[in-house]
């Protein structure tokens, strides 16, 4: 398998332009996890999918930011409007209930300017 | 619900020298024990977990960990450091019930390697 795939990598974007990150978990994880780090905060989990399904979203950090899971293959993370203090590198990662482990991608590296 | 301390920032190391890391974690019941290493401009990988069993654990890259109940703690150890083994090292714990579907990262310790 090719692990969890992010893309893209980075993303450099305007303050108030739209940003969409892409996830892509490995075959047959049934959860997925969208994370933010920063220096200043460290490691916070925004949000997880159980079965395509958010169970847990109160690590989103406003309105602005949502994400969905349309189905066991596919995860975004939208940010919209983007503000500077929205940089950061975003990962994703997943899980399945067997192995008990979670696979982090490589994550996206976003800036806005 | 369970937290988990690294208390060394940064640690620096010469090569060849032996190194700990330290982890404390809080969690009333069974805990999953991980620790991740993360390489610059990477992503978290899987070094070693711990979730029953000999509680010492071999993980990957010549790691190993020791869970130690009575301590709250899960440091990783490494008899030999390596220059390729500078990095950022992360301590997570989660619940039996929930597996990894909850986990709680440390802040992270910074492994510098001089030659």
């Amino acid at each position: 398998d090719a692990g969890v795939i992010q893309s893209p990598r980075h993303e450099v974007t305007e303050m108030g332009q739209e940003v969409t990150l892409r996830c892509k978990p490995i075959s047959g994880h049934n959860s997925l996890f969208w994370y933010r780090q920063t220096m200043m905060r460290g490691l916070e989990l925004l949000i997880y999918f159980n079965n395509n399904v958010p169970i847990d979203d109160s690590g989103m950090p406003e309105d602005r930011f949502s994400a969905k899971m349309p189905n066991a293959s596919f995860s975004t993370l939208k940010i919209q409007p983007s503000e500077p203090r929205d940089s950061a590198v975003y990962f994703c990662a997943s899980s399945d209930r067997v192995v008990n482990i979670q696979y982090f991608g490589a994550g996206t590296r976003l800036s806005v300017l | 619900a369970q937290s988990v301390t690294q208390p060394d920032i940064h640690i620096t190391v010469s090569e060849g020298a032996s190194l700990e890391l330290r982890c404390n974690y809080s969690y009333g019941a069974t805990p999953y024990l991980f620790w991740y290493v993360q390489s610059p401009g990477q992503g978290l990988q899987l070094l070693l977990k711990y979730f029953s069993g000999d509680t010492l654990v071999q993980g990957i890259k010549g790691f190993e960990a020791e869970f130690k109940r009575s301590q709250s703690s899960f440091n990783l150890r490494k008899p030999s450091v390596h220059w390729s083994d500078a990095a950022e090292y992360f301590c997570a714990v989660g619940a039996e019930e929930t597996g990894a579907n909850n986990l709680f990262f440390g802040t992270g310790t910074r492994l510098t390697v001089i030659p």
